[in-house]
């Protein structure tokens, strides 16, 4: 089975704090997501990477940047974490079939 | 006007009823077609997936894309309440990278006994 893993699963931050969510899979796969998901809103794509070092926007990347230097490993960072940051992010990695393969999320709180 | 609308529900059924789930989409290039079922606290996981347009069966789940109308559905035979969850309809475009997704705003599902 895949798995695909958040290491934080909840978390608070004040206002102007830098954060970073780490995710890690374990089935080789070349691409890699990062989604934040929002009540109303769904799922929207914040930055994906399809290759080490390498990196492409999303529908949704202000405010927030990414991070590869692993083929298993895929960050996100928020520089400086506003309250409209508040949501559930959602890192998965894509078989070559399309389907994707999701974390179990991390829930942020920005104070 | 966003490029998937799904009704977000909540939608609440008894245990056994049929259930119809459904999308539609402005972007005449979506070629693939998935249903991913996302329990409370959990990612979503694949449900279901299809190619253009026609129907797919998988036990009490049935999708069906009709490219014309623009328009899929998600059906569930006989529901139980452990298919209580949200539904996310989502889609992508035929030789972008495989996995980059546009989905549906979620259907909250209760289905009580």
């Amino acid at each position: 089975d895949v798995k695909v893993t958040q290491s934080s699963r909840y978390l608070v931050k004040r206002t102007g704090e830098k954060v970073f969510l780490e995710c890690v899979q374990d089935m080789d796969h070349e691409n890699m997501f990062w989604y934040r998901q929002d009540p109303g809103l769904g799922l929207r794509l914040i930055y994906f990477s399809y290759d080490v070092k390498m990196k492409e926007k999303g529908d949704i990347p202000e405010g927030y940047s990414v991070s590869r230097e692993k083929k298993e490993r895929f960050s996100l960072i928020l520089e400086s974490a506003s309250t409209n940051q508040t949501s559930m992010y959602l890192c998965s990695t894509a078989a070559n079939t399309g389907e994707l393969f999701f974390g179990e999320g991390s829930r942020l709180t920005v104070l | 006007q966003k490029e998937v609308e799904q009704d977000p529900g909540p939608l609440s059924v008894p245990e056994g009823a049929i259930v119809s789930l459904n999308c539609t989409y402005s972007n005449s290039a979506f070629q693939y077609f998935m249903w991913y079922r996302q329990y409370s606290r959990k990612g979503p996981e694949l449900l279901m997936y299809t190619y253009s347009s026609g129907n797919k069966e998988d036990g009490r789940f049935t999708a069906q894309v009709d490219k014309s109308s623009k328009y899929i559905s998600l059906f569930i035979r006989d529901s139980q309440p452990s298919d209580s969850a949200t539904y996310l309809c989502a889609m992508s475009v035929a030789g972008t990278s495989y996995g980059k997704l546009t989905f549906g705003q979620g259907t909250i599902l209760t289905v009580h006994p």
